[in-house]
């Protein structure tokens, strides 16, 4: 199994701050690397694929960068709705999709 | 726009099986793979199987034996079936598209449900 390890688990932030969330892999994935938000009482909602292709209509203060084995995601600056969970998922073992463990964006 | 729709009981016996449907609406099963996942409460995400419209399956090594994933592209839906339920399988189950495009890396869950919360107990 590909084990996906995010870093950190958790972080404290303040609007217009600049937060970057580390995802690693434990073999490389080349570019199948997906970022999701999740909200209180919400589904996940694709925010990056393919480690930096901006999903539609998201905003474009978030930035996803990376290949192989180490990713991350940034927003450049953070507005309230941005406070969230961020999970990153692989899709290169389609033998068995892997999330990571998620980062808790709180002020 | 893409919507879909979980629907089944919230309430499962340890050891029954647990059924799930998911309807889409606002858009045609065909061309797709379809997939669920699941959320402890408080926790990260699982993913637990994959079918494709045509029928073509994927599951979870972890869950295989007690999973079954199945379509209906005349109803426009897909399911979960999970036996021989215990407490750990109490989560929110979430359907979602699992979409393959023709892109190098761009294999993506890009439309979900709302998920439906399913408890196991007695």
């Amino acid at each position: 199994d590909i084990q996906m390890t995010q870093s950190p688990s958790s972080l404290s932030a303040s609007v217009g701050d600049r937060v970057t969330i580390t995802c690693r892999a434990s073999q490389t994935i080349s570019n199948y690397l997906n970022w999701y938000q999740q909200k209180p009482g919400k589904a996940p909602k694709l925010l990056i694929y393919a480690a930096s292709t901006l999903q539609a209509g998201v905003p474009s203060r978030f930035n996803g960068s990376g290949s192989g084995t180490e990713f991350t995601l940034t927003i450049t600056s953070l507005t309230p709705e941005d406070f969230a969970i961020y999970f990153c998922q692989q899709s290169y073992s389609t033998p068995k999709l892997t999330f990571g463990g998620g980062t808790n964006v709180e002020i | 726009q893409v919507q879909l729709q979980e629907s089944g009981p919230g309430l499962v016996k340890p050891s029954e099986t647990l059924s799930l449907s998911c309807t889409v609406s606002g858009g045609s099963i065909n061309n797709y793979y379809w997939s669920w996942i699941r959320q402890p409460p408080g926790k990260g995400l699982e993913w637990i199987a994959y079918v494709h419209y045509t029928g073509g399956t994927n599951y979870n090594p972890s869950l295989k034996s007690r999973v079954t994933i199945s379509v209906d592209t005349a109803k426009n839906q897909f399911s979960l079936k999970v036996s021989a339920v215990t407490a750990a399988d109490t989560a929110m189950y979430y359907c979602a598209r699992f979409n393959i495009t023709g892109i190098k890396g761009g294999r993506f869950f890009d439309y979900w449900g709302q998920g439906t919360l399913v408890t196991v107990s007695s």
